[in-house]
């Protein structure tokens, strides 16, 4: 089936900081990504679909200049938390889609970031 | 490698009848499994199931976990057109990163 990886998976860093997670459809394209947060009580909260070679669309109350996405390839998307702060300490995971496969998304295993 | 292996892929059934989803895993140090309904943006969280046995309720969804045959069904009774959706099983493993692992989803048509 289907793999998608997320890197790193597990990291700390300090306030002010930017750290970058990766997001990659091992073995199929994916034209469409999507980045979601997981609060507490395990409800996700969609923040931006990225389509490869353009724009990420923001959910509303997501800052972009914060939450920096990259779709530069059908296999890639990365997301950078600016300037991270210990609010945005949570969970991050992706998901992809195949352009053959519309209805079927392939998640991430996650990303925990931790900032200090 | 972890795995949640969801069944059946897609289902189509009449408004009033029951439907029965299925997730079977395999996982290493089992924390909690999750499920989830996606419509259209990001997956609604329906319940966590820690313990074998134990169901869960809310309204006509209901679910429950076999730890030791590693499977959890999520039952709907009476379906109606709103349960048409994507139902997402996800299993988390524990220690400090507590992994999760999505299935693929069966995707619930409900039709009038």
């Amino acid at each position: 089936g289907a793999v998608v990886s997320q890197h790193p998976s597990w990291v700390i860093c300090k306030s002010g900081t930017s750290v970058k997670i990766e997001c990659r459809s091992l073995d199929f394209q994916a034209t469409t990504m999507f980045w979601y947060r997981q609060f507490p009580k395990q409800s996700l909260m969609l923040m931006a679909t990225s389509n490869e070679g353009s724009k990420a669309t923001y959910e509303q109350g997501v800052e972009k200049d914060k939450f920096l996405i990259n779709h530069a390839s059908l296999t890639l998307s990365t997301l950078t938390v600016t300037s991270a702060h210990p609010e945005d300490s949570s969970f991050y995971i992706c998901s992809a889609r195949a352009a053959e496969i519309q209805e079927t998304q392939y998640f991430g295993p996650g990303t925990r970031l931790l900032v200090l | 490698e972890d795995k949640v292996v969801q069944s059946p892929l897609s289902l189509v059934v009449h408004e009033g009848d029951t439907v029965t989803l299925n997730c079977s895993y395999e996982v290493t140090n089992f924390r909690s499994l999750l499920w989830y309904k996606q419509e259209k943006k990001a997956p609604t969280f329906l319940f966590m199931l820690t313990s074998s046995g134990i169901e869960k309720k809310s309204g006509r969804l209901s679910s429950i976990l076999d730890k030791k045959e590693l499977f959890s069904i999520l039952n709907i009774t009476a379906t109606q057109t709103g349960d048409s959706a994507v139902y997402l099983c996800a299993v988390k493993n524990s220690g400090g990163y507590q992994k999760v692992t999505f299935g693929t989803g069966t995707k619930l048509q409900v039709i009038p």
